[in-house]
C-alpha cells in the first residue's frame, strides 16, 4: 500500500520569501514520487518527479525537491516565490505493478504581495 | 503537438442519469488512466487501461466502467449517477515510462 501525506492545506508566503511545501510518503517498494501543479479549474502540470539516481531534482518554474529516504519525504522549494506561483500542489507516489498514481490532498499556496 | 484531450469540458446531469466521458491520448502513448477529483481534494485513481485492457481499478463501484478503443482513445462511463460523483474527472496518458501527462477534465455536476 502506498500513501502520501501533505501537510498543510493552505501555506501563505510573501512575494519573494522561500516557498516550503511539504510532503511524506509510504510505500512498500522503492516509489517513484512527484509533485504537480494545478491552476483553477485546470488540469495537472509536472513540476518535477524523482525516479532513481540524485536525489535532489529540480523543476520547472525555479522549484525542486529533495528525495529523502530516511525521513520518507519529498518536500518542494523554491528560493524566492513569485504571484504567479499562487495555486494548488500535488504531492504523489507512483508504485505497483501498473501506473497507479496516489496523490495527496494537497496545498493551496497563496502568495502575498 | 496536441496534448491530452478530454470532452466535454463541462457537463450537467440529474440523479439517476447516466453519463460518458471521452479520453483522447498524445499520439504514441498507449496508457489511459482515469481520476476522480472531488472538490477540495486530491485525484483518486479509478481506471488504468493499456493497450485496450484494464491493468488497475481503484476503490469505485462498480457503476464506474471504461474501456479503451484501437485508436488507444478512452470512455469512462458511468451509471445511476448520485450526488457524489459530482466532481472533476482526470484523463491521463503515458508511454512505456513513468511520467503521467493530465488533460484539462471535464467537470461533471450532478443535480
Amino acid at each position: 500500500a502506498q500513501s502520501v501525506t501533505q501537510l498543510g492545506s493552505h501555506v501563505s508566503v510573501s512575494e519573494g520569501a522561500l516557498v516550503l511545501l511539504r510532503c511524506n510518503y509510504s510505500s512498500s517498494v522503492p516509489p517513484y514520487l512527484f509533485w504537480y501543479v494545478q491552476y483553477p479549474n485546470q488540469g495537472l502540470q509536472l513540476l518535477l518527479k524523482y525516479t532513481t539516481g540524485a536525489t535532489l531534482v529540480k523543476g520547472i518554474n525555479g522549484f525542486e525537491a529533495e528525495f529523502k529516504k530516511s525521513e520518507t519525504s519529498f518536500h518542494l522549494t523554491k528560493p524566492s516565490a513569485h504571484m504567479s506561483d499562487a495555486a494548488e500542489y500535488f504531492c504523489a507516489v507512483l508504485s505497483g505493478g501498473y501506473q497507479k498514481v496516489t496523490f495527496g490532498t494537497g496545498t493551496k499556496l497563496q502568495v502575498i504581495p | 503537438d496536441a496534448g491530452v484531450t478530454q470532452s466535454p469540458t463541462h457537463l450537467i446531469k440529474t440523479r439517476g442519469q447516466h453519463v460518458t466521458l471521452r479520453c483522447s491520448p498524445i499520439s504514441g502513448h498507449k496508457s489511459v488512466s482515469w481520476y476522480q477529483q472531488v472538490l477540495g481534494q486530491g485525484p483518486q485513481f479509478i481506471f488504468q487501461y493499456y493497450e485496450k485492457e484494464e491493468r488497475g481499478r481503484g476503490n469505485f463501484p462498480d457503476r464506474f466502467s471504461a474501456r479503451q478503443f484501437p485508436n488507444y482513445s478512452s470512455e469512462l462511463n458511468v451509471n445511476a449517477l448520485l450526488l457524489g460523483d459530482s466532481a472533476l474527472y482526470l484523463c491521463a496518458s503515458s508511454s512505456q515510462g513513468d511520467e503521467q501527462f493530465f488533460g484539462p477534465g471535464t467537470r461533471l455536476t450532478v443535480l
